[in-house]
């Protein structure tokens, strides 16, 4: 079945950096756009970055513009991000998310991990 | 980008409707009809209930309606139940230098 698998997650002082990666399977991959979506403790979704499927276009919100690099690996079957410079309001649920069709940037995800914890404190 | 305004909380009683309204800007919700509402459990991911202002995915209830008109969509639910007590999120394609995406700050539903 389709599925995503968020790792990489975890503790992290701030000004250090991260790299989460997600692993898809089920589906396939090269053919999607990848998201990847934030939630703070207790707040609502905030949108980070979106992948083009084959990588050649990447967008990003301002809160994380110049500090977060999306990628992937489509042999992996693998999205990735990294994340610079953290700041303690980047602490969040991070949740990778596939686009709704194939080859298109819509902004519709039907399909989410199950979103990996980081957590940036001193 | 700013999020979307969204009331903090709505309730109804079981098999009532209730409908949530999502606010934005020409810039988003009134400039384009890529606006999507997410369901919320806690603990859980968000589920996708509704894309392109109206469109249900498969296997959604048609109990969930969307709609839009000017600078604010909405989402209906008929026929509350109680397994529909969960946050909803609406979220829309917003113009800028660069494509970009937008949610709202989320709604509380609480059936009674």
């Amino acid at each position: 079945q389709v599925q995503l698998v968020e790792s990489g997650g975890g503790v992290v002082q701030p000004g250090r950096s991260l790299r989460l990666s997600c692993a898809a399977s089920g589906f396939t991959f090269s053919s999607y756009a990848m998201h990847w979506v934030r939630q703070a403790p207790g707040k609502g979704l905030e949108w980070v970055a979106v992948i083009s499927y084959d990588g050649s276009n990447k967008y990003y919100a301002d809160s994380v513009k110049g500090r977060f690099t999306i990628s992937r690996d489509n042999s992996k079957n693998t999205l990735y991000l990294q994340m610079n410079s953290l700041r303690a309001e980047d602490t969040a649920v991070y949740y990778c998310a596939r686009e709704e069709e194939p080859f298109t940037i819509f902004g519709v995800v039907p399909i989410w991990g199950q979103g990996t914890l980081v957590t940036v404190s001193s | 980008q700013s999020a979307l305004t969204q009331p903090a909380s709505v309730s109804g009683s079981p098999g009532q409707s209730i409908t949530i309204s999502c606010t934005g800007t020409s810039s988003d919700v009134g400039g384009y009809n890529y606006v999507s509402w997410y369901q919320q459990h806690p603990g859980k991911a968000p589920k996708l209930m509704i894309y392109d202002v109206s469109n249900r995915p498969s296997g959604v209830s048609n109990r969930f309606s969307g709609s839009k008109s000017g600078n604010t969509a909405s989402l209906t639910i008929s026929g509350l139940q109680a397994e529909d007590e969960a946050d909803y999120y609406c979220s829309s394609y917003t113009s800028s230098s660069t494509p970009n995406w937008v949610f709202g700050g989320g709604t509380k539903l609480t059936v009674l």
